[in-house]
């Protein structure tokens, strides 16, 4: 069954430093992307991506915040100076179309010090 | 319902019984509602979903029924099953963009043998 995938698992960083999550959505599918989960709290939408652009962001997706799609599979989120705060669960997903079903990765635990 | 918590609702039942999920939402423009299973580090995986000109839709062990009148949104999963332990959340589509789901707090289900 295709699955979205997502690199690293875990990853540790300092606070101020940069990191780049990485994903692979289902093939097919043309819309993505992420949310975070703080630890023991709901799911919160970061922001969507269509046809190589932004289509809708939240408040969370501050200017430390970007997303790329540098090749025809991967999706990146890279956070630029990171924060104690950033320390979250990130998941990315996809869809087929722009209703459907939503598929998500396994996620992206960071861990900011 | 949409609020954000540190500590879960929790149902307890044991195996074979039937389970019911409740979650409320406020925002009556959602035209897209969804359950989402989430088990321990892993990411959120489609369970049903179901839109607003239905009151009810099935699939398998599990049932979705929407009462529009009192924005109220079950979960029912009949004969529940060790394996069905996850947390439990429901998601709306946001209104406007549609592009980004809302999700609710979320509830444990603990199934004991």
């Amino acid at each position: 069954e295709p699955e979205v995938t997502q690199t690293p698992s875990h990853q540790v960083t300092q606070m101020g430093q940069e990191v780049i999550l990485r994903c692979v959505p289902i093939s097919n599918h043309l819309y993505f992307y992420w949310y975070r989960q703080i630890l023991g709290q709901k799911v919160e939408f970061l922001v969507s991506f269509y046809n190589n652009e932004i289509s809708e962001k939240s408040e969370i997706f501050d200017d430390q915040f970007s997303v790329e799609r540098p090749d025809g599979s991967n999706f990146t989120l890279k956070i630029r100076s990171t924060k104690l705060e950033d320390s979250a669960m990130y998941f990315c997903a996809s869809k087929q179309g722009s209703t459907g079903e939503l598929f998500f990765g396994e996620g992206s635990r960071l861990t900011v010090l | 319902g949409e609020s954000v918590g540190l500590h879960l609702p929790t149902l307890s039942v044991q195996e074979g019984d039937n389970s019911i999920i409740n979650c409320a939402y406020s925002n009556s423009a959602s035209d897209y509602f969804i359950w989402y299973k989430q088990e321990s580090g892993k990411g959120p995986q489609f369970i049903i979903d179901i839109r607003s000109n239905m009151d009810k839709r099935q699939g398998q062990r599990v049932t979705v029924l929407l009462n529009k009148t009192v924005k109220h949104l079950s979960l029912q999963i009949a004969a529940t099953q060790p394996g069905d332990s996850a947390v439990y959340f429901c998601a709306r589509e946001a209104y406007p963009g549609f592009q980004k789901l809302v999700f609710g707090t979320g509830t444990r289900l603990l199934v004991s043998p």
